[in-house]
C-alpha cells in the first residue's frame, strides 16, 4: 500500500494569512505515461463528508476559490491558502488514486489563531 | 445533479453482517461508466477505502478487509451495496457511498454521500 504521511497534525493560522499543509506519499504518484500526479486534496467541515477540493495535484475543483492552490510532483505534495478565511476551518486530507488500494493522509485540522 | 443517499441499520452486533445501501440519483449507474465507491471513517479518525464497483460489476476491495467485503450493484433499483461480514467494534464507523469522476481506476471521488454511522455493539 502507498502510505501517505501529512504534516502537520494540526495548524493554526491568522485571518487573511498564509496556511500550507504537507502531505508525502511513500512511492511517487506520477504516472509518466501520462504525466499527471494522481493525488487529491479533501476538505472536510464538520459533520459533513469530505469535498473535493484539488484533483491530479494541482486542479482546483469547479467552484472551489483560487486562494486554494495544489503544488508538487512525485512524492512530495503542498495544499496552500493563501489567505485564510473564517470558512476555510476544516480538516484537510491528501490522497492517492494512482493505485488501489486508494489510500489518505491521516488529516489536517485548521484552525483560526 | 448526482446525489447519493445511504441507507442501512444503525446498530450491528459483534460478528453479524453490516449492510447498506447507496441510492443514486441524477444519473443511472447502468450507462454512466463511472467507478462507485465505499470509503468509511471511523469517529474522530481518518478515511479509509474499502472498495469500489464500475457499471459492469467489476470491483476492487481493499486486501485489509477483502475476505470480509462484497459491493454489489442493483441496476434496476439505481442504486449499489456494501455487505461487511463478522463485524467487530473496530467496524463502527460513518459509511460514505462516492463517485469517482471518471471511466478509468485511477480518478478522484467528485461526488459524497452524507454518510451513514454504523454502531457495532451488542
Amino acid at each position: 500500500d502507498i502510505v501517505m504521511t501529512q504534516s502537520p497534525d494540526s495548524l493554526a493560522v491568522s485571518l487573511g494569512e498564509r496556511a500550507t499543509i504537507n502531505c508525502k506519499s511513500s512511492q511517487s504518484v506520477l504516472s509518466s505515461s501520462k504525466n499527471q500526479n494522481y493525488l487529491a486534496w479533501y476538505q472536510q467541515k464538520a459533520g459533513q463528508p469530505p469535498k473535493l477540493v484539488i484533483h491530479w495535484a494541482s486542479t482546483r475543483e469547479s467552484g472551489v476559490p483560487d486562494r486554494f492552490t495544489g503544488s508538487g510532483s512525485g512524492t512530495d505534495f503542498t495544499l496552500t491558502i493563501s489567505s485564510l478565511q473564517a470558512e476555510d476551518v476544516a480538516v484537510y486530507f491528501c490522497q492517492q488514486y494512482y493505485s488501489t488500494p486508494y489510500t489518505f493522509g491521516q488529516g489536517t485540522k485548521l484552525e483560526i489563531k | 445533479q448526482l446525489h447519493l443517499q445511504e441507507s442501512g441499520p444503525g446498530l450491528v452486533k459483534p460478528s453479524e453482517t453490516l449492510s447498506l445501501t447507496c441510492a443514486v440519483s441524477g444519473v443511472f449507474i447502468s450507462s454512466s461508466r463511472y467507478y462507485w465507491d465505499w470509503i468509511r471513517q471511523p469517529p474522530g479518525k481518518g478515511l479509509e477505502w474499502i472498495g469500489n464497483i464500475y457499471y459492469s460489476g467489476s470491483t476492487y476491495y481493499n486486501p485489509s478487509l477483502k475476505s470480509r467485503v462484497t459491493i454489489s450493484v442493483d441496476m434496476s433499483k439505481n442504486q449499489f451495496s456494501l455487505k461487511l461480514s463478522s463485524v467487530t467494534a473496530a467496524d463502527t464507523a460513518v459509511y460514505y457511498c462516492a463517485r469517482q469522476g471518471g471511466s478509468h481506476p485511477g480518478t478522484p471521488i467528485d461526488y459524497w454521500g452524507q454518510g451513514a454511522l454504523v454502531t457495532v455493539s451488542s
